[in-house]
């Protein structure tokens, strides 16, 4: 059984476009991220969420804007999309012991 | 200076080879520390979690944490060509709220048969 779940794998997409990634997890954890890998491998936290609140927010534009309808969900929605925003999106979730275990990742590439 | 040093190699070594991969780090708040692997076109894989100084062995891998000196270490003993791939450093300053984990770049790894 997949721990942390992300659809879609794949996701290509012009410029301008709005899209939605979504990550579920069945491990029971209370704490869910997203995570943006970039061409020269860097994770690099967006955001976490605890029991449905934002707990962490970094430095993003807010073209980014996550979603916890519920403890073991969390969706990304990224609108007026750009050539920069190409990736691969990871969500993670976490316990209160902080170990993180993450979903298989979204390659996402806008053109 | 970073939070978190990690050398992004490549490192290349023949199959059977004694691996040490390392991170060195500035902040002394940092409380717990692990080790990810990813596979190419996959995510991290947790590999080994550490919350103190001294040595956790799991298997062929042995995670050591020196806080005196700010550094970590993966150790993998008789490397196998299924070892390839890019191992990462995190680490965080405290269990509980602020879970938010630092990352090294990764140190990518090839094991030649």
């Amino acid at each position: 059984d997949t721990a942390v779940s992300q659809t879609p794998k794949y996701l290509v997409t012009q410029m301008g476009n709005d899209k939605s990634i979504k990550c579920e997890q069945n491990l029971g954890h209370d704490t869910m991220y997203w995570y943006k890998q970039d061409s020269k491998k860097f994770l690099k936290i967006m955001f976490s969420y605890n029991n449905k609140e934002l707990i962490i927010n970094e430095t993003v534009p807010n073209r980014f804007s996550p979603k916890s309808p519920d403890k073991a969900h969390l969706n990304l929605h990224i609108n007026s999309l750009e050539l920069g925003d190409s990736a691969v999106y990871f969500c993670a979730s976490s316990r209160y012991s902080g170990e993180q275990y993450f979903g298989p990742g979204t390659r996402l590439t806008v053109t | 200076q970073k939070e978190v040093e990690q050398d992004p190699g490549p490192l290349s070594v023949p199959e059977g080879a004694i691996v040490s991969l390392n991170c060195t780090y500035s902040n002394s708040a940092f409380q717990y520390f692990m080790w990810y692997r990813q596979y190419s076109r996959k995510g991290p894989e947790l590999l080994m979690y550490t919350y103190s100084s001294g040595n956790k062995e799991d298997g062929r891998f042995t995670a050591q944490v020196d806080k005196s000196s700010k550094y970590i270490s993966l150790f993998i003993r008789d490397s196998q060509p299924s070892d390839s791939a890019t191992y990462l450093c995190a680490m965080g300053e405290k269990e509980g709220n602020n879970r938010k984990l630092i990352w090294g770049l990764g140190t990518s790894l090839a094991v030649n048969p």
